[in-house]
Formats: structure tokens, sequence, C-alpha cells
């Protein structure tokens, strides 16, 4: 198994823009969360999903949103992009998501905002 | 609102000497606490959690209730231990969210 994959790896937008990045979880997890990770900082929280339906949501605008799919593949779309929007974005999956379970991280898409 | 605090953002120690990275949080239930590690061109994994309490690559973390820590720990640095460390929080109350600190890079000198 390759572990949580995320695509594109990188992209570049521009303000205003729209932006939509990708995540597949480890086979058989059925979990997926996102993180923001601006330079210099640690992750954080932006929105978990089990079994198609948001279970948590962090403190983002509106303008953040996410989906699971049936083969629980996520996706987390970005409107109207700022420039504070760049980041490294992480998905991490794990089994159920419940509280005692371990979430294996991807390698993250890097967004860069111009 | 919980909240982990590194107040550390560089520890640069021999090979050999005893690294100490410090992790402080505010949470106002019973916490969940982890140190994540990410080396060089890899992923972020998680390297031990508190209710393991367990031993990993010679680390070790002790959560203290009373002055609301969870310092990370090693009595002789590796240079393979040069990395990114955070120190992260689980709300039990909210799934698997957790809040992570915001980092402490480790470098162990020959």
């Amino acid at each position: 198994d390759a572990g949580v994959t995320q695509s594109p790896t990188h992209l570049i937008k521009t303000r205003g823009q729209h932006v939509t990045l990708r995540c597949s979880p480890i086979s058989g997890h059925k979990s997926v969360s996102w993180y923001q990770q601006v330079l210099g900082q640690g992750p954080q929280f932006i929105f978990q999903y089990y079994e198609k339906e948001e279970r948590g949501r962090g403190n983002f605008p509106d303008r953040f949103s996410a989906r699971q799919f049936p083969n629980y593949s996520s996706e987390l779309n970005v409107n109207a992009l700022l420039l504070g929007d760049s980041a490294l974005y992480l998905c991490a999956s794990s089994f159920s998501g419940s509280p005692q379970e371990t979430q294996y991280f991807g390698p993250g898409t890097r967004l860069l905002v111009l | 609102a919980q909240r982990v605090t590194q107040p550390e953002k560089l520890l640069s120690v021999f090979k050999g000497a005893p690294v100490e990275l410090k992790c402080n949080y505010s949470y106002s239930g019973s916490p969940e606490l982890f140190w994540y590690v990410q080396y060089s061109r890899q992923r972020l994994q998680l390297l031990l959690r508190h209710i393991s309490r367990e031993s990993i690559k010679g680390f070790t973390a002790d959560l203290n209730k009373g002055e609301t820590s969870f310092h990370l720990k090693k009595p002789f640095a590796q240079e393979e231990d040069s990395a990114m460390y955070y120190c992260a929080l689980r709300d039990k109350a909210a799934g698997n969210k957790l809040t992570f600190g915001g980092g402490t890079r480790v470098l162990v000198k020959p």
C-alpha cells in the first residue's frame, strides 16, 4: 500500500481563483481529515469526514469546503483564494475516525497563491 | 479553547547528549497527547502517544497534568533524530481532531 496519496503535489494559483485538492486514503480507511500548514507553523485542522458525512470542522471560512466520495477519497475546495491561503495542505486517514485510532498523513499539496 | 505551545523553535545538541523538547497545553477536559515527527523529505508520522506509555526510538514523554506539560526526552541523541517534532492534543469530544503546536526543529550535530 502506498499510504495516503494526495494530488497534485504542487500548484500555483492567483488571488480570486478556485482550487481543488484530492486525497486517497489508505485502503480500508473510511475517515479522512484535512489540515492546513502555513510555513513555520504546525498543522491546523480544517475538516474531518467519515462515510461521506462531515464529522468536524475547524475555524475556517466558508470559502473552504470538502466532500468525501463512496470510495472514501476526498476533495478539499477553496474558493476566492487569498494570499494567506498559501500553505501545505495535508490529508490524513484512519479506519473509522474514532479517537483511539492513529491518523496516517499524506505527503501534502503545496499551494502557492500569487 | 485548547492550545498547544512548543516554546523552542530550534534545539541544537551534540550526538550523545540528552535532548528535551518542551510541550505545554491548555485544555479543560482530559487530554490525549501525542508527539509527531517529520524527518527530512518524509511525511508526518506518529512517534508516540501518552496513553501507550512506551519508549519509541529511545524517546519517552510523560504527561504532567499538574503542569499541563508533555515534554519529550531522549537521554542520548543520535544524528538520525534530526527532524521536526510536533506536539499535538486530541479533544476526545471532537472525533480525531488534532491541535498541533508550532513545532521544534531538532538538529543533532556529530
